[in-house]
């Protein structure tokens, strides 16, 4: 079974600094693409950033808002994905998802593994940035 | 202002059928799968629909959908009450290199 699990969420000041983690578990980790989704109160959902796995050579895509303050890494020993979250405003603000694109489709009778956009999410971690 | 376009909100009865559409451009839906996300209050996301029309474990095929050029709709039959939730759809945009997502459809079963 697909574990997701976010942690690091909490109150910050803007301009200030957190780190969120999720802790992957139920599938090949190092090859997974993963992604953080975000939801500010009561909006819907906006994409955060991309990491893509080992065989796809780790690089990493943000969404323009965050670019340049947010960095993405992960860590394949501990099958870990972070995301670093830098100068914060208070628009940062919201529940943080963690996502990967690995899954299964069953569509056929026999079931193999897919790539696809955000295929599992965790429960989410809650950021808020105020003063 | 989403890059993929929903309509705020739909209602259906009981019983009825219900299409949420989803507009994109050609760098997106037109050349990219689409995805269909389902979300209850206070709850995380969950996948629906991938790769336009197919459907995880464990969701029932009163859920299904479709993909015609820069557009894509799903489709929701039998509705129950259980239904209501906001719907989103998201895609990869080759453009601006980002995943996109539509501003969400608010689902009433009246």
């Amino acid at each position: 079974e697909v574990q997701l699990v976010e942690s690091g969420g909490g109150l910050v000041k803007p301009g200030g600094s957190l780190r969120l983690s999720c802790s992957a578990s139920g599938f090949t980790f190092r090859n997974a693409w993963m992604s953080w989704v975000r939801q500010a109160p009561g909006r819907g959902l906006e994409w955060v950033g991309l990491i893509r796995g080992r065989a796809d050579g780790g690089t990493v895509d943000y969404a323009a808002p965050v670019k340049g303050r947010f960095i993405m890494s992960r860590d394949d020993s501990t099958n870990t994905v972070y995301l670093q979250m830098n100068s914060l405003k208070s628009e940062d603000t919201g529940v943080y998802y963690c996502t990967t694109n690995v899954g299964e489709d069953c569509t056929s009778g026999t079931c193999y593994i897919v790539s696809s956009l955000a295929f599992h999410w965790g429960q989410g971690a809650l950021v808020t940035v105020s003063s | 202002q989403s890059v993929l376009t929903q309509p705020p909100s739909v209602s259906a009865a009981p019983g009825q059928r219900v299409t949420i559409s989803c507009s994109g451009s050609t760098s997106n839906i037109g050349k990219n799968y689409i995805s269909w996300f389902r979300q209850f209050p206070g709850t995380a996301p969950r996948l629906l629909l991938f790769e336009n029309n197919k459907r995880p474990s464990g969701i029932p095929d009163r859920f299904s959908g479709s993909r015609s050029n820069t557009s894509a709709t799903l489709d929701i039959t039998g509705l129950q009450t259980g239904d209501e939730a906001n719907y989103y759809c998201g895609s990869w945009d080759n453009s601006l290199r980002v995943v996109v997502f539509g501003g969400g459809t608010k689902l009433t079963v009246l």
